[in-house]
């Protein structure tokens, strides 16, 4: 079955750089149509999309943190890695992983597996 | 980039009645619209994807519809474990820029 996990620092300091790791199994990155996400989510607010990176090696961020964001994946650790600068108090979340698929065409299907998240808090 | 917004922001609906949801986007996503429901504490759980079609595992009492700008789930008859917070998505851009709605809260009245 399909599983993720996310791990990571619990507390980072304002200014730091943020490293989380999201290992998987039950699927491969190396399969194509294949794609991981992050999505975060401040205490008691939305979802927000953060990154994706597909089995291909391609990589897309949002628009509004696009600056702050690197994608990257270890397929034979079945893990992929997100790190994000120059963190603020305003980056408390929960950050989640989840898998997507790409089915051609530029299109794809929505995020069908989560990780259960990890809450990072940003705090001096 | 595309808005979701959905309405309304707390629904209160006794056990056994019919919920209606509504979400909208801010430009045409077509079907490509999801719908999620998270509990407290829990990652989001997939229900609806592709506007209509429940995702596997999903109870026949959630449905989806609509197209284009306009979609709505419907829970027909509200079990104990459907109380919880509903957010619909678009996946319907290329290059990828998904975005979420700010759910519903569906809470015991």
């Amino acid at each position: 079955q399909v599983t993720l996990r996310e791990s990571g620092p619990a507390l980072v300091k304002p200014t730091q750089t943020l490293t989380l790791t999201c290992t998987f199994s039950g699927f491969s990155l190396s399969t194509s149509g294949m794609c991981v996400s992050w999505i975060r989510q401040p205490p008691g607010k939305a979802l927000e999309w953060l990154a994706l990176i597909d089995w291909d090696d391609d990589k897309y961020y949002s628009t509004s943190l696009k600056t702050r964001l690197t994608i990257s994946k270890d397929t034979s650790k079945n893990q992929v890695v997100l790190t994000m600068t120059n963190m603020d108090p305003v980056d408390t979340a929960t950050y989640y992983c989840a898998r997507i698929r790409y089915y051609g065409s530029g299109s794809y299907l929505p995020f069908d597996y989560w990780g259960q998240g990890t809450l990072v808090t940003v705090s001096s | 980039e595309i808005v979701m917004t959905q309405s309304p922001a707390t629904l209160s609906v006794s056990p056994g009645e019919r919920a209606t949801l509504s979400c909208r986007a801010s430009q045409s996503v077509s079907s490509n619209l999801a719908w999620y429901q998270q509990k407290p504490g829990q990652a989001p759980r997939l229900l609806i994807y592709g506007a209509s079609t429940r995702a596997t595992g999903i109870p026949a009492r959630f449905s989806g519809s609509g197209s284009g700008t306009e979609f709505t789930l419907t829970i027909s008859s509200l079990q104990s474990e459907d109380f919880a917070v509903y957010y619909c998505q678009q996946y319907n851009n290329w290059p990828p820029k998904f975005t979420f709605g700010p759910g519903t809260k569906v809470d015991i009245k």
